[in-house]
């Protein structure tokens, strides 16, 4: 599969600060997917994107599908506590049968 | 609630065992994933079904065989696992291959 590159690795923030984590490749992707996964549970998906330069929402969560379709961001508003856990990106291109994934950015919120 | 169940959650086993780990999926999706995630590491697809019908891969020792009766139930047939397989291991389905995917909650998987 195409190598994602997800930066940050890490993140350890203040409660009440915004985060903002991408992820790049050399190759062009038609989907960019952020999922996060809690401890010990799967990755759920938070938002899903399918077109260049669109810019997505999901309460404190905004993506955006790079335009040059080799990237993607995740911001995260306001963060709280809850927000901590590692979130990856996820990526499509036309070839290949399943999502290439990030190594993920673990997000730690200090209170 | 993600419409994909796995069991069991965890599992322990030795190096000599035969064990399966089931997932379901509630959601209607013709398409369906094995990934591994190790400590460390990204996740790696194993396998990927549709419509029933193995279409990928990725290189994984025999010691996995997946089987998929139908297009709702996978399976991963585990036998003489090495303890660098301990893992976490997830299930995932989409409506077709190459389309958004839903993970399971994922079955713990301790070799020793």
């Amino acid at each position: 599969g195409q190598q994602l590159n997800q930066s940050p690795q890490s993140m350890f923030i203040q409660e009440g600060e915004d985060v903002s984590m991408n992820c790049t490749s050399s190759s062009i992707f038609n989907t960019w997917l952020w999922y996060k996964q809690d401890p010990g549970e799967g990755p759920v998906l938070l938002i899903a994107l399918y077109k260049a330069g669109e810019l997505t929402s999901n309460g404190r969560l905004t993506a955006q599908f790079g335009i040059t379709r080799k990237d993607s961001f995740l911001n995260i508003s306001a963060s709280i506590p809850s927000d901590v856990g590692i979130y990856f990106c996820a990526g499509l291109t036309n070839s290949g049968y399943a999502l290439n994934f990030g190594k993920g950015t673990s997000l730690l919120v200090t209170p | 609630e993600t419409g994909v169940t796995q069991t069991p959650r965890h599992l322990v086993m030795g190096m000599t065992n035969k064990k399966s780990l089931k997932c379901e999926q509630h959601l209607g999706h013709n398409a369906m994933y094995w990934y591994k995630q190790s400590a460390k590491k990204p996740l790696e697809l194993m396998f990927v079904y549709s419509l029933e019908e193995r279409v990928e891969n990725n290189s994984v020792p025999s010691r996995f065989s997946p089987e998929c009766p139908n297009s709702s139930h996978l399976f991963l047939h585990l036998h003489t696992l090495q303890p660098e397989d301990s893992a976490l291991y997830l299930c995932a389905s989409s409506q077709d291959s190459r389309d958004t995917i839903y993970f399971g909650e994922g079955s713990w998987l301790t070799v020793v």
